[in-house]
């Protein structure tokens, strides 16, 4: 069974600091999916990672995918309270041949509060 | 294109009572899904379709629920009879699978209430 952790669960940081978020999971996969979710809204997307190697950087926030350690970091920059959010990983299921199963695994999600 | 749209936003209803939420996915993907969060346990697949046929519901909690995907531009997710502990945030969310980027869309949820 596929299994995907995060942590920390929940962050609380100062404005200007930096620090990393990590998602490790327990199978192959080489595809791996960041998201963002606010306060009383919904999932949107933030980095698709496709590759070993990959990394993706919107802003402050960068991902990066080592699918040889099974991990993926979200590292943030010299965060602003505009941050503030919930972050998920995810990663999707790929069969023996090739494919994929077509679902993600959702991690449980880091709450991160940027405090001034 | 407008994103994945799910109805109502919210639902307020007494315990006992049927609940439908609908969710009309991007046009062209192939994959629907079918979420619940709720604080305690977090974001939890329900079900999922492929090209309109369920491919696993393992996630239903149990037979009050139910899912339809009568075509591929329309989904009901069925609660029957509702119950408090219900009570939860529905996201639908599709993707076009089977390609090279298999990324969910999520629409923006239906709060579902129930007394």
């Amino acid at each position: 069974e596929l299994k995907v952790e995060q942590n920390p669960l929940f962050l609380s940081m100062q404005e200007g600091k930096n620090y990393t978020i990590y998602c490790n999971y327990s199978t192959t996969s080489d595809r791996l999916y960041w998201y963002r979710q606010d306060p009383g809204k919904s999932l949107e997307s933030l980095f698709v990672l496709l590759s070993n190697g990959a990394v993706k950087q919107e802003g402050r926030l960068m991902a990066s995918l080592d699918t040889k350690a099974r991990l993926s970091t979200l590292h943030i920059t010299a965060a602003v309270h505009d941050l503030s959010a919930t972050y998920f990983c995810a990663v999707d299921i790929r069969l023996p041949y090739g494919g994929s199963q077509g679902n993600l695994i959702f991690g449980k999600g880091t709450k991160l509060s940027v405090k001034p | 294109d407008a994103g994945v749209i799910q109805s109502p936003r919210h639902e307020v209803t007494e315990m006992g009572q049927e609940v439908t939420l609908r969710c009309k996915p991007i046009s062209g993907h192939d994959y629907l899904f079918w979420y619940r969060q709720t604080m305690m346990r977090g974001l939890e697949l329900l079900i999922y379709f492929n090209n309109n046929v369920p491919i696993d519901d393992s996630g239903m909690p149990e037979d009050r629920f139910s899912a339809k995907m009568p075509n591929a531009s329309f989904s009901t997710l069925k609660i029957q009879p509702s119950e408090p502990r219900d009570s939860a945030v529905y996201f639908c969310a599709s993707s076009r699978g089977q390609g090279i980027v298999d990324e969910q869309f999520f629409g923006p949820g239906t709060r579902l209430t129930v007394l």
